[in-house]
């Protein structure tokens, strides 16, 4: 089971920042929170990721809470072509130097005109 | 993607048929997933390679196999025993961290869209 949640849906006007919740309370110390996209029909895009610090790179940026238990992915100045599922993925480790990714159903995220 | 090929995009079998589906990557990346999706949900993995010879079962293993013959390779063959192959299929690749102490960021490929019929 996928160890956040997110809500299923959310609207964003284009041109405004975008800001994507994810609660994940369960995780442990050293997992890290990756956030992915997918555009209807193609596969996964990679967006960012954090342990505990916020990052930013070129397309978001990840804010994490100090207690960790939740994460916002924001999107400073959406666009249509931002319009797409975000998932938010607490990637665990399954042995073996091999981490697992455990997609839930994420957040559908529609840019309005 | 951009080094990840996954062919082809739309691919049509019969019941009872097996198919193979491709995924090769120029990415020297070692390890290499595959993950099946359903309309409306998210992925689920089927099996994964860390190295050349060597994969392990993912959460949803029945009525598929592999191979990884070669590094740039890892092929996916749905058998007819397979209940409900008519879905999405992802594959996806990540290297070694630098110390070789676990995988690295996962990257998709475009994905194919099997259909039994």
């Amino acid at each position: 089971d996928a160890k956040t949640t997110q809500p299923p849906s959310m609207d964003c006007a284009e041109g405004r920042a975008a800001n994507l919740p994810c609660n994940h309370s369960t995780i442990s110390g050293n997992e890290y929170v990756y956030w992915y996209r997918q555009i209807h029909s193609q596969g996964p895009q990679y967006i960012i990721h954090g342990l505990k610090n916020n990052e930013t790179n070129e397309m978001a940026s990840l804010i994490i809470t100090e207690d960790r238990k939740s994460s916002t992915l924001i999107l400073p100045h959406a666009t249509l072509r931002d319009t797409a599922v975000y998932y938010c993925i607490v990637r665990t480790y399954s042995g073996a130097g091999s981490y697992q990714l455990t997609f839930g159903k994420g957040t559908k995220l529609s840019v309005i005109p | 993607d951009g080094g990840i090929t996954q062919s082809p995009k739309y691919l049509f079998r019969k019941e009872g048929q097996n198919v193979t589906l491709s995924c090769e990557q120029n990415l020297n990346h070692d390890a290499m997933y595959w993950y099946r999706q359903d309309p409306g949900q998210g992925l689920r993995l089927i099996y994964y390679s860390q190295i050349v010879n060597d994969f392990q079962k993912g959460d949803i293993a029945e009525g598929y196999s592999v191979s990884r013959e070669k590094k740039e390779s890892f092929p996916l063959t749905v058998t007819s025993a397979q209940k409900n192959p008519t879905a999405f299929y992802l594959c996806a690749t990540a290297k070694w961290t630098s110390g070789r102490s676990g995988t690295d960021t996962q990257y998709f490929g475009p994905g194919t869209r099997l259909t039994v019929l």
